[in-house]
């Protein structure tokens, strides 16, 4: 089956800094990779997705990258602000049902 | 749309009992997944419907489980003689499979058990 790997498990940026979350995942014919972000005390929400004939997509202040050669993508949040403090989890999937990274928390401090 | 919602948010019980748990998905979504959280850990997943009919389960999920869509709306979860290493977050999930390629997941807030 799948496995998603996530890094960094922690990432600490200063209000305004850009935070970058990497994952990679094994299975080739995964093609559709989307994040959410998990509040504390809530469930995961969708911020953006990616499939996979596309290799970035870009909505105000987030990116996603992805490299199928590799078996990787990326999000990107650029001008980060304190709201975007939260645990921010990868996933894939090809046909079937979705795999997770274990998450990385982000910490936004002012 | 009023999202998802989980039913209770929190469950304390001691090991042994059974629990229950209700999801009701999005109206309009025939899909509907269920995903366990542990502290520090991405969802797993567990099981999912479509419609009423019950297609895919995880090795995860023990025969001390189970699920059940009837006519194809709500979703419980229950939990048999519970032991403290079901402890965890449930997270409930539902996506329309008349969406061209994938539907994303719509997450509810989850119900917390905590076993004792």
């Amino acid at each position: 089956g799948e496995n998603v790997e996530q890094h960094p498990s922690t990432l600490s940026v200063q209000e305004g800094d850009s935070a970058v979350i990497k994952c990679t995942y094994s299975d080739s014919a995964s093609n559709y990779f989307p994040w959410y972000k998990q509040e504390l005390g809530k469930g995961p929400q969708l911020i953006i997705d990616i499939r996979s004939n596309v290799g970035e997509k870009k909505d105000q202040r987030i990116a996603v990258t992805l490299n199928k050669t590799a078996k990787h993508f990326s999000l990107h949040i650029t001008e980060t602000q304190p709201e975007d403090s939260a645990v921010y989890f990868c996933a894939a999937t090809g046909y079937s049902t979705l795999t997770f990274g274990k998450g990385t928390m982000l910490l936004v401090s002012p | 749309d009023t999202g998802v919602s989980q039913d209770p948010r929190h469950k304390i019980t001691k090991r042994g009992q059974n629990v229950t748990f209700r999801c009701d998905p999005i109206s309009e979504h025939n899909r509907l997944y269920w995903y366990r959280q542990t502290l520090g850990q991405g969802p797993e997943f567990l099981t999912y419907f479509q419609n009423e009919a019950q297609l895919e389960k995880s090795r995860l999920l023990s025969d001390r489980f189970s699920a059940e869509r009837p006519k194809g709306s709500f979703s419980t979860l229950e939990i048999q003689r519970t032991e403290q290493g079901d402890s965890a977050m449930y997270l409930c999930a539902s996506s329309s499979d008349r969406v061209p390629f994938y539907s994303p997941l719509h997450f509810g807030n989850g119900t917390r058990l905590t076993v004792t």
